[in-house]
């Protein structure tokens, strides 16, 4: 298995929309509707943000959605905040009982 | 409040055994799958393998199947990542994590357990 590619970064000015692709395959995000989002402040535990593709835990801002077209994923944060800084990472099912992770992707704002 | 919390970072040596533990709390142990996840110094998260408390039913990476081992003791709470042997190559961080019961994303994480293997 592959890690699921993503940029090592993105960046927006406030306000702006910033989108993170999470490209894998057919075996993994093509193959399943099961995708999920995660928000890392490093040292602090990750944070569920996207789960099944584009659907939002309770909680978690309607600023951020989520996409899939093909192998790639996608995670939208639209209307920019500067506690959105920090990193952003994908997973998906990748059959088998087995999971892919992508490889970690710093939103920076401007 | 639903928790999952790691025991502490530990220093080994090559070749020695390590058994790091993920407690839950606030919730029913034993319906819910564990995963966890190794992130080493400068990459991205990769996934280990997957415990069902329950009926102790798991999953493991192809890539990592048997060098390490995963198991759970529901009685107490508690999943297991184990190593008999390390290697230098095992050092990172390790985050265990909850999957949630509508879907399989890895909904309640841990705070993570740093991993040092040095001679």
């Amino acid at each position: 298995q592959s890690a699921l590619t993503q940029p090592p970064s993105v960046s927006g000015s406030p306000g702006q929309s910033v989108t993170i692709p999470c490209t894998g395959t057919s075996s993994d995000i093509g193959g399943y509707k099961s995708v999920s989002w995660y928000q890392h402040h490093p040292g602090k535990a990750p944070k569920l943000m996207i789960y099944d593709v584009n659907k939002r835990p309770s909680g978690v801002p309607d600023r951020f959605s989520g996409s899939k077209s093909g192998n790639t994923a996608s995670l939208t944060i639209s209307g920019l905040q500067a506690e959105d800084e920090t990193d952003y990472f994908c997973c998906s099912y990748a059959g088998n009982y087995t999971y892919v992770f992508g490889t970690t992707t710093k939103v920076t704002v401007l | 409040e639903v928790q999952l919390v790691q025991s502490g970072g530990e220093v080994k040596k090559p070749g020695e055994s390590l058994q790091i533990s993920c407690k839950g709390s606030g919730y029913s142990f034993n319906t819910y799958w564990i995963g966890w996840m190794r992130q080493m110094p400068g990459k991205g998260l990769e996934w280990m393998g997957i415990i069902y408390p329950g009926d102790y039913d798991t999953r493991y990476s192809p890539s990592l199947q048997g060098q390490v081992t995963i198991s759970a003791d529901k009685s107490i709470r508690t999943a297991y990542l184990q190593w008999s042997s390390l290697k230098a190559s095992d050092t990172g961080m390790y985050y265990c994590a909850r999957q949630g019961s509508s879907s399989d994303a890895f909904d309640i994480w841990g705070q993570g357990a740093v991993v040092t293997v040095s001679s």
